[in-house]
């Protein structure tokens, strides 16, 4: 991912709305990716994560996709609840036991 | 189950002043990440820590910040001679081990430099 320093890009969505979150990473060697949800004044909150071998992976109400070609990621998530505003990063490492490098941040708004 | 504590929440300082962040892993981690965010950014990795060892410290300024875990106690952040431009909020992460990918985190120090 890449922090780019500017202002956060907002997604605005319906209630029971699905919701889609893009992100982008620079790193050809990272082989795992991790979306967290960052409520304000918290910490990041793992959401889901997905290894290079994978090109999607379901949770409950979320689903990642990776595309390795043009390097981007991707968080669905189905049926949008106002719990769910907050802002999500997208992050990758090169391995375990490495630093993860984080996105600069998209954040969603639900409206009731 | 305790996840991994960070104290103070909130620090003010003085420019000059010395800053000391504290993190608690959650219970049988030894690894620890130091993360800084500024506001409306991405955390940014500051170093990486294993119990007496630093492993990865590419991330941190080159002067007035160091960091260490002990064999006991947490794992403290120290920045000296604060300046304004350290006002960010500074996570840390913890893992089990190094063949762990997963990084959980704290809830966070937030400093202001006065």
């Amino acid at each position: 991912g890449e922090s780019v320093g500017l202002h956060l890009p907002t997604l605005s969505v319906q209630e029971g709305d699905n919701s889609i979150i893009n992100c982008a990473y620079s790193n050809s060697a990272s082989d795992y990716f991790i979306w967290y949800k960052q409520e304000s004044g918290k910490g990041p909150q793992f959401i889901i994560d997905i290894r290079s071998n994978m090109d999607k992976r379901q949770g409950q109400r979320v689903t990642v996709l990776l595309n390795k070609t043009v390097k981007h990621l991707s968080l669905q998530i189905a049926a949008t609840q106002p719990g769910d505003s907050a802002v999500y990063f997208c992050a990758d490492s090169r391995g375990a036991g490495n630093m993860l490098t984080f996105g600069g941040g998209t954040r969603l708004m639900v409206k009731p | 189950n305790a996840g991994v504590m960070q104290n103070p929440r909130h620090l003010v300082r003085r420019r000059g002043q010395e800053a000391r962040l504290r993190c608690s892993p959650m219970k049988g981690h030894s690894h620890v990440y130091w993360y800084r965010q500024l506001p409306e950014e991405g955390l940014k990795f500051m170093v990486y820590l294993q119990k007496e060892n630093i492993i990865d410290e590419s991330g941190m300024p080159k002067e007035r910040f160091s960091a260490e875990f002990p064999k006991e106690g947490p794992s403290i952040l120290r920045i000296q001679q604060v300046v304004r431009g350290d006002s960010a909020a500074y996570f840390c992460a913890s893992s089990p081990s190094s063949y762990s990918y997963e990084q959980y985190f704290g809830p966070g120090t937030r400093l202001t430099v006065t």
